[in-house]
């Protein structure tokens, strides 16, 4: 059963940039099936999905919250079935916990969730 | 952006007892294809979100048969036919006809 698991530092330094590994287990993700995304949970607000990439390097970002985007590099390893989130630039307001999330390439339902990585960005 | 809005914010209630989630969107979610791109998903306490919904209706692997959903377009609901106290959690609706905007969340709780 695939099982994915955040990593990297809780704490990072304001106008620092952020970056977070997502190690899967149990499964590749090298299928041409899925996308693997990263959703963050800022406290006490609503959920936001960031991005998503595909094995082949595609990658797609929510366009909807700009100075997120321009701010959003992904990348993947296939041979450490690992796939990353470097944010550059973070502020307070990107403290939150960052997850990493499975969906297929035909639909946005996130089926496999790792449990989350809480980031706090401090000035 | 398509917005996602949930009534209540908070839901309590007495185990054995049903319970019903509203989520509204402001644009259409029904597909051409007949589906409504719509999932539900509940976090536990501790816990990541799960998916117990996709695409309108289906259900994702081992959601008990007391959970239902129902609607299309825009109105949509997630049922809790007798809530156990294991079904506590914050329930999210979210779009996935566009860019993935979920909803702000209804918090399910035992009386």
């Amino acid at each position: 059963q695939l099982q994915l698991q955040e990593s990297g530092p809780g704490l990072v330094t304001s106008s620092e940039s952020l970056s977070l590994t997502c190690t899967a287990s149990g499964g590749s993700i090298s299928t041409d099936n899925y996308y693997w995304g990263w959703v963050r949970q800022s406290p006490g607000k609503e959920l936001e999905w960031i991005a998503s990439i595909h094995h082949s390097g595609q990658t797609y970002r929510n366009p909807f919250h700009l100075s997120l985007k321009s701010r959003v590099t992904m990348s993947i390893d296939t041979s450490k079935n690992q796939f990353s989130l470097n944010l550059r630039s973070v502020t307070a307001a990107d403290t939150a916990v960052y997850y990493c999330a499975r969906h297929t390439v035909y639909y946005y339902a996130f089926d496999v969730w790792g449990q989350g990585a809480a980031v706090t960005v401090s000035s | 952006e398509i917005v996602m809005t949930q009534s209540p914010l908070s839901l309590p209630v007495t185990p054995g007892e049903p319970a019903s989630i509203s989520c509204r969107s402001s644009q259409s979610l029904l597909y051409a294809n007949g589906y409504n791109y719509l999932d539900w998903y509940v976090q536990k306490p501790g816990q990541s979100p799960q998916l117990l919904f996709y695409l309108g209706s289906k259900r994702a692997s081992g959601v008990p048969d007391r959970f239902s959903v129902g609607g299309s377009g825009t109105d949509f609901t997630l049922k809790i036919s007798r809530v156990e106290a294991e079904d506590v959690g914050i329930y999210y609706c979210m779009q996935a006809m566009q860019t993935p905007t979920f909803g702000g969340g209804t918090r399910v709780e035992i009386k």
